[in-house]
């Protein structure tokens, strides 16, 4: 099992659209997980971190399941400047940083 | 202005010649890192640095060295650069430890011919 899986997608959706991307990971002595993403040719900007409580920021809601090793993240009303590539992060003790391959999101006029 | 530098933006070279990408960040960061990211396999790390002279592997540092003489500064050295070496690298910092948020750098397009 890969450390850390993403659906590729594309995931294609129309302006304000909700779209949910999830992210499992191997490893459960992982300790903090993040959301980043990445515009095309572009270096990877953090998007937010993910808390076991779970968390909002404006249309972007982050959630992470510790029990089933998984994280998720929520865009709601969809704008055309979400398009771009999401990268799931996971970090554990004492080994780099793991990230997925990435989840291409296009939102279509 | 807060940011990770690096240099050359755009490489080409052949086979063999030694190179170094250099990176700068002005953010006081102990940590930084080294990636390269390839098409169907996403960002992989190829070395970090937890401080000054402090360096350790990531996932996949064959064929790569690096060195942390000063704070601001990691760059990465090829010292015989070969074809499967292609690739897009990024650069990056952060504030103590991995756990934070990472800073990339604009990344460095590498062609070895």
């Amino acid at each position: 099992r890969k450390e850390v899986e993403q659906d590729p997608g594309p995931f294609n959706v129309p302006e304000g659209a909700t779209v949910a991307f999830n992210c499992t990971y191997s490893n459960s002595a992982s300790q903090s997980f993040f959301w980043y993403r990445q515009d095309c040719r572009k270096e990877p900007k953090l998007l937010m971190s993910v808390y076991s409580s779970g968390n909002e920021d404006g249309r972007f809601t982050a959630q992470l399941n510790r029990a089933s090793q998984y994280i998720s993240l929520l865009i709601r009303d969809s704008k055309l400047s979400d398009s771009a590539t999401y990268l799931c992060v996971v970090n554990s003790r004492n080994t780099p940083l793991v990230f997925g391959k990435g989840t291409r999101l296009s939102v279509i006029a | 202005e807060a940011q990770v530098t690096q240099n050359p933006r755009y490489l080409i070279t052949v086979t063999g010649k030694k190179l170094t990408v250099t990176c700068s960040q002005n953010m006081n960061h102990e940590y930084m890192s080294w990636y390269r990211q390839d098409p169907g396999l996403g960002l992989r790390q190829i070395y970090y640095s937890m401080n000054v002279e402090v360096t350790d592997k990531g996932d996949v540092p064959e064929g790569y060295k690096v060195s942390r003489k000063e704070k601001r500064n990691f760059p990465l050295i090829l010292e015989s650069p070969s074809p499967n070496q292609t690739s897009l690298y990024f650069c990056a910092s952060s504030w103590g430890s991995s756990y934070n948020e990472q800073f990339f750098g604009p990344g460095t397009r590498l062609t070895v011919l």
